[in-house]
């Protein structure tokens, strides 16, 4: 079963910094989707960036970059210029696209603080 | 394009009884998942339907089930609740492009 593993159950960064967010999984899968999902509090989750397993190039979106690297299935998160409104809970998700499923195995998530 | 609703979004039940959550997805998303998300557990898959099919299911007892209608809402149900289903229920749809557009929740509370 594919797993999902989030190392850092808390995080702080003070505003303007950078900061990265750990995460690991196992799969014997080449074929993959990896996910940063982002759940403000008492609010929606969102999508913050996705990467597909067979793509080299690490995924960016604006301030949000992730390093992938597939050989060590490692899937970190990486923040620039952190601003208040990124505090929240993030996940880390993986997708097993076969038969189609868009079932998504979350890790436990981490607790993002940002300090002005 | 509204997104994902979900009602109700606030429950409290008591130990026994049981409960209906319903989803309604994206217009025009096909897929529609659920997830029990609890402080101890994290976030956990309970089932996926996809044009009024199940496609998949998570490890949880009988006692939760769902369905989808042919307009592709959904629900789920949980009977003889315990104390332990209290928990944040998330709907997420999928219109394709790799991305599950997920809902605000019903907040359960079993007493």
């Amino acid at each position: 079963a594919q797993t999902v593993t989030q190392s850092q159950p808390e995080m702080s960064v003070q505003e303007a910094e950078t900061v990265t967010l750990s995460c690991t999984y196992d799969t014997s899968e080449s074929d993959y989707y990896l996910f940063w999902y982002k759940q403000p509090p008492s609010r929606q989750m969102i999508l913050v960036i996705r990467q597909e397993a067979y793509k080299q190039q690490n995924a960016t979106e604006n301030r949000f970059s992730v390093n992938f690297q597939k050989a060590a299935k490692s899937f970190s998160l990486k923040i620039s210029d952190s601003q208040l409104g990124d505090a929240a809970m993030y996940f880390c998700a993986y997708r097993n696209p076969r038969g189609g499923s868009e079932k998504l195995v979350f890790g436990k998530g981490t607790k993002l603080t940002v300090n002005p | 394009k509204a997104g994902v609703t979900q009602t109700p979004r606030y429950l409290i039940k008591t130990r026994g009884q049981q409960v209906t959550l319903s989803c309604s997805p994206i217009s025009g998303h096909r897929s529609v998942s659920w997830y029990q998300q609890t402080p101890g557990q994290g976030l956990q898959f309970l089932f996926e339907y996809f044009s009024e099919t199940q496609r998949n299911k998570g490890n949880f007892p009988g006692r939760f089930s769902g369905r989808q209608f042919s307009n592709s809402r959904s629900e789920m149900n949980v009977s003889t609740l315990e104390l332990g289903d209290s928990a944040l229920y998330l709907c997420a749809s999928w219109g394709g492009y790799n991305e599950q557009f997920f809902g605000p929740g019903t907040r359960l509370t079993v007493l």
